[in-house]
C-alpha cells in the first residue's frame, strides 16, 4: 500500500520569497511521484514528475522538487514566489502494483502576500 | 487540440435524483479515472477502466456507477443511494506508457 502526506495545509509566503511545499511518501516499491497545481475551480495540471530518471527535478513556472529516498520525501520549491503561483498544489504517487492508480496527498494551499 | 471535456461544468440536484456527469477525452488514452475532491480531503478515487467495457471500483464507489462503452467516454452516474453528493468532481484520463493523470475542468454538484 503506499499513501501520500502533505505537511501543512495551508502555506503563506510573500511575494518574492522562496516556496517551500512538503511531501512525504509511504511504498513498498520505488514510486513514481508527482506534483500537480489546481487553481480555484479548475482541474489539475502537472507541475513536474519524478520517474527515477534523476533526482532533482524541474517542472513548469519555474518550480522544481528533489527525489530523497532516505527521507522519502519529495518537496516542492520555488526561489522566489510570484501572486500568480497562489492555488492548491497536490502530491501524488504511484507504482507499478496498483493498476496505474495514482494516490493523492490531502493538499497544501499557498497564499502569496504582496 | 486534445483534452478532457467534462460537463456540465455546475449541476443542481434534488434528493432522490440520480445524476450524470460526462466526460469525454480525445487523447486516445486506454485509462480513465473518476475522483471526487472535498475541502481539506485529496483527491478520492471512486473508479476507473484500463479498457473498453472493463471499470472497478475506487476507494469510495458506494451510491455512485460508470459505463465504458466507448474510449472516449467514461460517464458517471451519481445515484440517490449516495449519501452526500454534494463535491467537485473529476475525470481524468493516462496513456498507457506514462504514469502521469490528464485532468478535466471538473464538474460541481450541488444537492438542495
Amino acid at each position: 500500500a503506499q499513501s501520500v502526506t502533505q505537511l501543512g495545509s495551508h502555506v503563506s509566503v510573500s511575494e518574492g520569497a522562496l516556496v517551500l511545499l512538503r511531501c512525504n511518501y509511504s511504498s513498498s516499491v520505488p514510486p513514481y511521484l508527482f506534483w500537480y497545481v489546481q487553481y480555484p475551480n479548475q482541474g489539475l495540471q502537472l507541475l513536474l514528475k519524478y520517474t527515477s530518471a534523476a533526482t532533482l527535478v524541474k517542472g513548469i513556472n519555474g518550480f522544481e522538487a528533489e527525489f530523497k529516498k532516505s527521507e522519502t520525501s519529495f518537496h516542492l520549491t520555488k526561489p522566489s514566489a510570484h501572486m500568480s503561483d497562489a492555488a492548491e498544489y497536490f502530491c501524488a504517487a504511484n507504482t507499478n502494483t496498483n493498476a496505474g492508480k495514482s494516490t493523492f496527498g490531502d493538499g497544501t494551499t499557498l497564499t502569496v502576500k504582496p | 487540440d486534445g483534452g478532457i471535456t467534462q460537463s456540465p461544468k455546475y449541476l443542481f440536484r434534488k434528493e432522490g435524483q440520480n445524476v450524470t456527469l460526462s466526460c469525454e477525452q480525445n487523447l486516445n488514452h486506454d485509462a480513465m479515472y473518476w475522483y471526487r475532491q472535498d475541502p481539506g480531503q485529496g483527491l478520492r478515487l471512486i473508479y476507473y477502466s484500463q479498457i473498453v467495457n472493463d471499470f472497478q471500483k475506487g476507494d469510495i464507489a458506494e451510491g455512485y456507477s460508470v459505463s465504458r462503452e466507448k474510449k472516449e467516454s467514461f460517464p458517471l452516474t451519481v445515484t440517490s443511494a449516495q449519501k452526500n453528493p454534494t463535491a467537485f468532481y473529476l475525470c481524468a484520463s493516462r496513456d498507457r506508457g506514462l504514469r502521469e493523470l490528464f485532468f478535466g475542468e471538473g464538474s460541481r454538484l450541488t444537492v438542495l
